[in-house]
């Protein structure tokens, strides 16, 4: 069964942290995706990364940067932690090409910055 | 780019009452189309996904989808819900020569009374 886990599902951090969520996928897929997701605002796209050491931009990367030394492992960094990135963070994993490119998600870190 | 419209925010429903969750995309290029389903605290999982060919496509959980080219929708529905189908679902796009990034529509919390 394919999988892709979270390292923590809850987590409770002070302002100011530095914050690292890690997510590990075994399907040997290239793409890997951090969405956080808000109430009201469906998931919106961190940072994605399509090979090892590569990164791209999603639609907020403002304080976070992420860390793709693996193919199976993709953390994201949060530096100096705020309130405003309280939220549910999502990994997700996929293939590039072929029939089976749909996204495959971890179950999520529940982030509470205090 | 691509974007994704959801169309209901909330749909409450009877047990045993059909079911239609609205999708529009608009979109310059082929694209392909997902439902995912969200159970509470949980992550996402594939209902179900057009690539090509047949218009209609069948999901898992009795779902099935019309892909509409010209009115650009994707429209979930199912002909007879249940207490269990109570969860949140987004529908999303990926442009078919991109690699592997998808965009998520704000999603629709189906509510599902006895």
């Amino acid at each position: 069964d394919v999988k892709v886990t979270q390292s923590s599902r809850y987590l409770v951090k002070r302002t100011g942290e530095k914050v690292f969520l890690e997510c590990v996928q075994d399907m040997d897929h290239e793409n890997m995706f951090w969405y956080r997701q808000d109430p009201g605002l469906g998931l919106r796209l961190i940072y994605f990364s399509y090979d090892v050491k590569m990164k791209e931009k999603g639609d907020i990367p403002e304080g976070y940067s992420v860390s793709r030394e693996k193919k199976e492992r993709f953390s994201l960094i949060l530096e100096s932690a705020s309130t405003n990135q309280t939220s549910m963070y999502l990994c997700a994993s996929s293939f590039t090409g072929g029939t089976y490119n749909e996204q495959f998600f971890g179950p999520g870190t529940r982030l509470t910055v205090l | 780019a691509q974007s994704v419209t959801q169309l209901d925010s909330q749909v409450p429903v009877f047990e045993e009452a059909p079911v239609e969750l609205r999708c529009n995309y608009s979109s310059s290029v082929s694209v392909y189309l997902f439902w995912y389903v969200q159970y509470p605290n949980q992550g996402l999982q594939l209902l179900l996904k057009y690539l090509s060919g047949s218009t209609l496509v069948k999901g898992i959980n009795g779902f099935e989808a019309e892909f509409n080219k010209s009115q650009t929708s994707f429209h979930l529905r199912k002909p007879s819900v249940h207490i269990s189908d109570t969860a949140e679902y987004f529908c999303a796009v990926r442009v078919n020569t991109n690699a592997g990034k998808s965009t998520f529509g704000d999603g629709t919390t189906l509510t599902v009374k006895p």
